[in-house]
């Protein structure tokens, strides 16, 4: 089964960016799209967007339009996902996902981005 | 954009059955998945495309469609059943979004 490893947690000031990675694991990398999926502490999951990690191509929650950009590396089967301007409203968990024929079918484990002054 | 509306909480007897709605406009021509999510865990898909239920998941999780109104169904609930629910559907433009989610809290 696939997996999804992320990156470590962050912390960032007021301002600042932020860019998470995900790497998946085994040749299917560019088989899948890969969403991000956002989940404040006590709070619902939100969706951010998607990337084809084959052509490039991506689609943003129009909430994130404009200060979310996701890329890949195909090379080393890793996506990003980097969010600018951050606030306090943006401390949560940040979440990869892969999109299968049966949702999202692999997760990563959640990277706790923190945003303090 | 669109929304999809659940009900904040479901409480259940262990064996008994839990039912948890999903309702939005746009659920009568897109499909619905359906997430599990426990403390501390990422969440795991257990019902997509309205019905269908992955390999591992246990036969008591049904999903069922009715226009735009999704339902969510655990027959027998057992204790872990006790978690967060969502359900995710998508508009035709590619945009997808989740409920607000159910807590399932089993008595």
């Amino acid at each position: 089964q696939v997996q999804l490893v992320q990156s470590g947690a962050e912390v960032k000031k007021p301002g600042a960016s932020v860019k998470v990675s995900c790497k998946t694991s085994g040749n299917t990398f560019t088989n899948y799209e890969i969403n991000w999926v956002r989940q404040a502490t006590g709070q619902g999951l939100e969706w951010m967007g998607w990337m084809n990690p084959n052509s490039g191509n991506t689609g943003y929650a129009k909430k994130f339009q404009g200060r979310v950009t996701m890329t890949r590396s195909p090379s080393i089967t890793t996506a990003y996902m980097e969010l600018s301007s951050l606030s306090s409203e943006d401390t949560a968990v940040y979440y990869c996902a892969r999109s299968g024929n049966s949702g999202y079918d692999s997760w990563g484990q959640g990277t706790l981005v923190t945003v303090s002054s | 954009s669109f929304e999809l509306t659940q009900p904040p909480s479901v409480s259940v007897s262990p064996g008994q059955t839990a039912r948890i709605t999903c309702s939005g406009d746009a659920l009568a021509m897109q499909f619905v998945y359906w997430y599990q999510q426990k403390p501390g865990q990422a969440p795991v898909v257990v019902i997509y495309k309205d019905t269908e239920r992955p390999s591992g998941i246990p036969e008591r999780f049904s999903g069922s469609s009715s226009g735009t109104t999704v339902t969510l169904t655990i027959s027998g609930v057992q204790a872990e059943d006790e978690a967060d629910y969502y359900c995710q559907s998508s508009d035709s433009s590619g945009t997808w979004v989740f409920g607000g989610g159910t807590k399932v809290t089993v008595l």
